[in-house]
């Protein structure tokens, strides 16, 4: 199926540095959001982005809906052990009446060394 | 946000079998979405399951092996026919909640099948 182009694949990085990772598309979407999936768990929603040019922060995650609605980042500032997990963008698209689809990016592993 | 349980969590299964797995939300929602996440991969939406009508399938996927049921508002189940090691994946249930414009996942269901 369609994917987004999430980069980077994966990370390694020491406690305390600054992440960021981003999604792109060719297609427009009305909605961007960000998961994070540990082991054995479902995606769990970080940030939902609803409009163009948006930025929004919870905690120490900040993410931005771009203006061309074809991309979005995520920054994670501080980085703790805890932070480990995949992450994936998802675009949404209405395809009519009241069903919105979203299509997931390939997801950005992220390990943090202590 | 709706609490999303799904059962099994995980199961082993012998090729050839067929596995139900089942997906109940806290509260009533109107649609229900299933996906696969093969190992190591990122999310494929399934199917799209509305009450008291019959499921909408993407590409590449048919009801004849990915059967769904949505018998009311707040259960759905999806079955894997006739499993071969290829439908070694993690199947999720999710809803979307309008008011917040983004989709919820229950915790998957790991199969394996050998």
């Amino acid at each position: 199926g369609q994917q987004l182009n999430q980069s980077p694949q994966s990370m390694f990085i020491q406690e305390g540095e600054d992440v960021s990772m981003n999604c792109t598309s060719s297609s427009i979407f009305n909605t961007w959001l960000w998961y994070k999936q540990e082991p054995g768990e479902g995606p769990v929603l970080l940030i939902a982005l609803y409009k163009a040019g948006e930025l929004t922060s919870n905690g120490r995650l900040t993410a931005q809906f771009g203006i061309t609605r074809k991309d979005s980042f995520l920054n994670i500032s501080a980085s703790i052990p805890s932070d480990v997990g995949i992450y994936f963008c998802a675009g949404q698209v209405n395809y009519g009446g009241a069903t919105n689809k979203l299509i997931f990016g390939t997801g950005t592993l992220l390990a943090v060394q202590p | 946000s709706a609490v999303i349980s799904q059962k099994p969590s995980r199961d082993i299964c012998q090729r050839g079998t067929s596995l139900t797995i089942q997906c109940q939300v806290d509260s009533q929602v109107t649609m229900m979405f299933w996906y696969r996440q093969q190992p190591g991969q990122s999310l494929t939406l399934i199917a799209t399951a509305n009450q008291g009508s019959e499921a909408t399938y993407e590409s590449g996927f048919v009801i004849d092996k990915f059967p769904i049921s949505r018998p009311n508002l707040t259960f759905s189940t999806l079955t894997v026919s006739n499993m071969s090691p290829e439908d070694s994946s993690i199947y999720l249930c999710s809803v979307e909640e309008f008011d917040r414009g983004a989709a919820f996942f229950g915790q998957g269901t790991r199969l394996t099948v050998v």
